[in-house]
């Protein structure tokens, strides 16, 4: 199984609303990424695990909180978004340890928030 | 700062025509470079990777160079088909650990009938 699956496909919340986006992956990945995409703009790292534990965070708002509970599957958890938080929302899997470790992607989840 | 700039921003050709896309990056200490096909609303999709000391990489009809020397890179699409409508991004990664990716803004490839 290479394929780094994420739900939901699309999300639409409103700013006081509380959801999570979730990432799964079954290729024995020990590092898991999160990434914001803006339209026609490339992606942008919010947060890395290795290991099940947060390596990197790019000074993201504490609004996003990331969470790894196991190997395979990792969560963002979404609370008083603000509309310019509309994006597309890819998570990432590799293994860890080289620079070579090739990433794969997810198909993203389409978050609109109103 | 590491740096990923590809042109051309958008092309437009003809189903069957063959397309180069360029790359030029400043990113050290470089570690390797990647060219990704994303399609509208998708995530990325790797097509090649390729280390320092690979000059060439193809994969189907599509073959990636390096020059590590002049820090430039060409995607080059053979025989184009309406599928190859996508966005090509450029990535490079710095050997400073992490694997951390430094990404182009792509370019928007259009083929037509």
């Amino acid at each position: 199984d290479t394929e780094v699956t994420q739900t939901p496909k699309h999300l639409v919340m409103g700013m006081t609303n509380k959801k999570s986006l979730k990432c799964e992956q079954h290729m024995g990945h020990r590092a898991m990424y999160w990434y914001k995409q803006k339209a026609k703009k490339p992606p942008e790292l919010m947060f890395v695990y290795s290991y099940e534990k947060l390596s990197i965070n790019e000074s993201v708002p504490s609004r996003f909180s990331p969470e790894c509970p196991n190997s395979s599957l990792l969560n963002l958890h979404l609370h008083a978004l603000q509309p310019e938080d509309s994006a597309l929302y890819l998570c990432a899997s590799s293994q860890v340890g080289a620079d070579y470790n090739e990433q794969f992607f997810g198909p993203g989840t389409r978050l609109t928030v109103l | 700062k590491n740096q990923v700039e590809q042109s051309p921003q958008s092309l437009i050709i003809l189903e069957g025509k063959n397309c180069t896309l360029q790359c030029n990056y400043t990113v050290s200490p470089f570690s390797n470079l990647r060219w990704y096909k994303q399609d509208t609303g998708r995530g990325p999709v790797s097509l090649t990777i390729m280390t320092f000391s690979e000059n060439t990489k193809s994969n189907g009809r599509y073959t990636a160079t390096l020059d590590a020397d002049t820090k430039q890179s060409s995607l080059h699409i053979t025989a184009s088909q309406l599928s190859d409508s996508a966005s090509y991004i450029c990535v490079v990664s710095d050997a400073g650990g992490g694997n951390k990716l430094t990404f182009g803004t792509g370019t928007q490839l259009k083929v037509e009938l």
